[in-house]
């Protein structure tokens, strides 16, 4: 079973929807979990990290379900430059001086006009 | 920009030869971590390097190694090459005790024929 498990897509929504995505990890010590934003042919940015209480970031909210063991990620209002692949990661052990992330396959978004 | 730099950015080399990437950490970070991305999958950790040592390998076989040098700065071998090692690699530079704030690199596209 992979460490973290993530629903291809593609989306396709247009301006405006909203859309949401989910991950699963299993790995249930798992402790640090990220959302990472990859434009087409660049690298990986992080997008924002997530907490059990979840998160907020203007149009971007995250949430972690430690019982279930999934993550999800919503955006509202979406805009033309939100078109990228949404990678889920997972750090098994905090404060883990390997600090190996595990990605999912990430998820493709396309906003369209 | 992260100020993590990768060289060469686009390489093409046949079956069999042996390849060197390169990577230059962001100032201030003294771990550098590998991870190569097959299309249309996540990145997949190959191995950390801190204090010019291997720090942990994913599950990747001995024909790719690595170095650290006193400046932080990082290679990637691949020897022997296959056509599956066509991928993305890209390297992350963090703190130690901080890996989980990795900071990526642009990547070097190989291609393999």
């Amino acid at each position: 079973r992979k460490e973290v498990e993530q629903d291809p897509g593609p989306f396709n929504v247009p301006e405006g929807a909203t859309v949401a995505f989910n991950c699963t990890y299993s790995n249930s010590a798992s402790q640090s979990f990220f959302w990472y934003r990859q434009d087409c042919r660049k690298e990986p940015k992080l997008l924002m990290s997530v907490y059990s209480s979840g998160n907020e970031d203007g149009r971007f909210t995250a949430q972690l379900n430690r019982a279930s063991q999934y993550i999800s990620l919503l955006i509202r209002d979406s805009k033309l430059s939100d078109s990228a692949t949404y990678l889920c990661v997972v750090v098994p052990d905090r404060g883990s001086t390997l600090g190996r992330l595990y990605f999912g396959r990430g998820t493709q978004l396309t906003v369209w006009p | 920009e992260t100020g993590v730099t990768q060289s060469p950015t686009h390489l093409i080399k046949t079956r069999g030869q042996q390849v060197t990437l390169r990577c230059s950490s962001q100032s201030g970070h003294n771990t550098v971590s590998w991870y190569q991305q097959a299309l249309g999958q996540g990145p997949q950790f190959i191995f950390q390097y801190y204090r010019e040592e291997e720090n942990g390998r994913g599950n990747f076989p001995p024909r790719f190694s690595g170095l650290q040098f006193p400046n932080y700065s990082s290679e990637l071998n691949v020897n022997a090459l296959e056509l599956d090692d066509s991928a993305l690699y890209l390297c992350a530079s963090s703190l130690q005790g901080l890996s989980y704030e990795q900071y990526f690199g642009p990547g070097t596209r190989l291609t393999v024929t």
